[in-house]
């Protein structure tokens, strides 16, 4: 069965500080992994993705960083703000045909941001 | 455009009733992907649509079941309702089949009493 192990399952930064967070994926039949961003009371909302032939993609103050080898990605905020405060989640789509073309989520992170 | 709406946002019903939810995508969008949202498990892939043809499935009993319109407004049952349905349930529409850019719905809140 494809997994996407997320971690840490919750985080608290002060406001200006960087958030990371970790996912790892146990197989290679993946071939985009996005991250959602989910606001209480509301769906997840694609944040940021990024292909696993890509070491990196930045867009703004988010930065996904991919380590193929290893089978790990992760997302970057800097300059973390208190409305960055939100559950996120990272994700990996399949790449085989018949029902592995899903998306496959983490089990989420939820940051808080203090100000 | 408007975004996804679903309908109901909330709803509550007695183990073992059965239970419709709908979803419309945003315009233009023919997939329509359907998940179960729990603290435990998290987000979990229950089916997709595409152009009224199921794409893909979960691995979810075959209590859970769904459909899509010809104008692309889904719905999703579930039948022999169990304790351990109470979930949020997303309804997501993208453009194309299979699609990691997914648009997501507010949920319907289901509680199974």
């Amino acid at each position: 069965q494809q997994q996407v192990k997320q971690s840490p399952q919750s985080l608290i930064v002060q406001k200006g500080g960087i958030s990371i967070i970790n996912c790892a994926y146990e197989n290679t039949a993946f071939d985009y992994f996005p991250w959602y961003q989910q606001f209480p009371g509301k769906g997840p909302a694609l944040l940021i993705a990024i292909r696993p032939d890509v070491s990196e993609k930045k867009e703004g103050r988010f930065t996904i960083s991919f380590n193929k080898s290893a089978k790990q990605f992760s997302l970057h905020i800097m300059d973390s703000q208190p409305g960055d405060s939100a559950t996120y989640f990272c994700a990996a789509r399949g790449n085989s045909g018949g029902s592995n073309y899903k998306l496959t989520f983490g089990k989420g992170t939820l940051l808080t941001v203090n100000p | 455009k408007a975004g996804v709406t679903q309908t109901p946002r909330y709803l509550i019903k007695t183990r073992g009733q059965q239970v419709t939810l709908s979803c419309s995508p945003i315009s233009g969008h023919r997939s329509v992907s359907w998940y179960q949202q729990t603290p435990g498990q998290g987000l979990q892939f229950l089916f997709e649509y595409f152009s009224e043809t199921q794409r893909n499935k979960g691995n979810f009993p075959g209590r859970f079941s769904g459909r899509q319109f010809s104008n692309s407004r889904s719905e999703m049952n579930v039948s022999t309702l169990e304790l351990g349905d109470s979930a949020l349930y997303l309804c997501a529409s993208s453009l194309m089949t299979s699609s990691y850019e997914q648009y997501f719905g507010p949920g319907t809140r289901l509680t199974v009493t």
